[in-house]
């Protein structure tokens, strides 16, 4: 079983239509951090969240961390055909290593 | 900055042969990491690196190995290769293991047959 979960698998919106992302620990957390790749390509950081309750925004993406620090939900608003890929959260677990165990990935199309 | 470079882009191996994925950063960062993607399974950490001459093994090191003479290169080898370790390779760096982003590299798709 994965440490960390991601929900959904894969998402298909209409362009323009809102939409949200979910990544569950099976643990606390020591901080959270939401990637993007295009196919082909490395990753793109999005956003990292350390503290329960933090929420941060960039352009039309808002990340939450939930107050028990288990859970982050990426939340796009009117979606484009440009955030189409794949978004991944990671997770460190502890300040020891820096080491990043991965959720298995929600790849999003967005329709035109 | 060039950031994380990783060569060759793609390769094509036989089971059994050998060979290195070269990975440079040039922005002084401690902290390396190698990491293989497998369709719908995310990223999995191979090994990871704290500093020079440091190595540690991370989620799915069998089958490879790692050194770090240098702050910048963090070469990863494989030195059997088997049609499981048919993958995407990322290597990645970071300056803080607290807090700071990793940024990865743009990756090496590696084929065995």
């Amino acid at each position: 079983s994965q440490e960390l979960e991601q929900s959904p698998q894969s998402l298909i919106v209409q362009e323009g239509k809102n939409l949200t992302i979910n990544c569950t620990s099976s643990k606390t957390l020591y901080g959270l951090y939401w990637y993007k790749q295009k196919y082909g390509e490395g990753l793109i950081f999005l956003m990292m969240l350390q503290k329960g309750g933090e929420e941060k925004s960039h352009e039309k993406i808002t990340a939450k961390l939930d107050e028990k620090k288990q859970q982050s939900s990426l939340h796009i608003t009117a979606s484009q055909p440009s955030h189409a890929g794949i978004y991944l959260c990671g997770a460190t677990f502890s300040s020891n290593t820096g080491k990043l165990i991965f959720g298995q990935g929600t790849t999003l199309q967005v329709k035109p | 900055n060039a950031g994380v470079t990783q060569t060759p882009k793609f390769r094509i191996l036989k089971i059994g042969q050998s060979m290195t994925l070269q990975c440079t950063q040039d922005m002084n960062h401690n902290y390396m990491y190698w990491y293989r993607q497998d369709p719908g399974m995310g990223l999995k950490l191979i090994y990871y690196s704290v500093g020079a001459g440091i190595t540690d093994k991370g989620e799915v090191p069998n089958g490879y190995n790692v050194s770090r003479s240098t702050t910048e290169d963090f070469p990863l080898r494989l030195e059997l290769a088997a049609p499981s370790q048919t993958s995407v390779y990322f290597c990645a760096s970071s300056y803080s293991r607290t807090g700071g982003e990793q940024y990865f590299g743009p990756g090496t798709r590696l084929t065995v047959t």
